[in-house]
């Protein structure tokens, strides 16, 4: 079955460390993968995709199919990057509501 | 553009009681939805449209009725509230095909007593 896991509940990292949000999916196929964040008090919003291999607010993300793992990294956490971030996945080929989502990891930046 | 707007933001409900949270995009897209989000369990998906008159259950569709009468308008019904559906509901919306980027509304917590 399709599942998206993000294994930590709460990551709390100081400010200016590294900060690596940890996405693992199960796909048989090459799916396409996002990091969707939420901050507090606003709508969840796309923070990146894999497909486009960007850089947005510092972040990062490797497709690795061979660990079938697609983790979120920042070399070093700013106070506003604290909020709620969601991976997703999408199998290719499908419309988006089979989008399959993670259950999400609450960072806290601690200054 | 607005975007994908949803209210109330704020509602608080007595068992048994009914209530519709509206959605409303102005993108024009076909796709739209509603998730509810708990904590621990990330989002579900409650139902979901391909286009006006198309709807369909998602992971978590019971207790729950949809309508899509326009493109734009994406209303959520709970018919008779229950305690277990207090959450927070997000509507969203997008583009049909594949990967195209899914825009959220701001949410409506409910509470229901």
């Amino acid at each position: 079955a399709q599942r998206v896991t993000q294994p930590e509940k709460l990551l709390s990292v100081f400010k200016g460390a590294p900060v690596e949000l940890k996405c693992n999916y199960s796909y048989s196929g090459s799916p396409e993968l996002f990091w969707y964040v939420q901050y507090s008090r606003q709508r969840l919003q796309l923070l990146l995709r894999h497909i486009s291999r960007e850089s947005i607010k510092g972040f990062t993300a490797d497709l690795n199919k061979g660990e079938t793992s697609f983790h979120l990294k920042k070399p070093f956490a700013q106070e506003e990057d604290s909020a709620m971030y969601y991976c997703a996945l999408i199998p290719r080929g499908v419309s988006n509501y089979q989008l399959i989502w993670g259950a999400g990891t609450k960072l806290i930046i601690k200054p | 553009n607005a975007g994908v707007t949803q209210t109330p933001k704020f509602q608080v409900l007595k068992t048994g009681q009914s209530m519709t949270l509206q959605c409303a995009q102005d993108m024009n897209h076909e796709y739209m939805s509603w998730y509810r989000q708990d904590p621990g369990m990330g989002l579900r998906l409650i139902h979901y449209s391909v286009g006006a008159g198309i709807t369909d259950q998602g992971e978590v569709p019971n207790g729950y009725n949809v309508s899509r009468s326009t493109t734009e308008d994406f209303p959520l019904r709970l018919l008779s509230a229950a305690p277990s559906q207090t959450s927070v509901y997000f509507c969203a919306s997008s583009y049909r095909s594949n990967g195209n980027t899914i825009y959220f509304g701001e949410g409506s917590w409910l509470t229901v007593v």
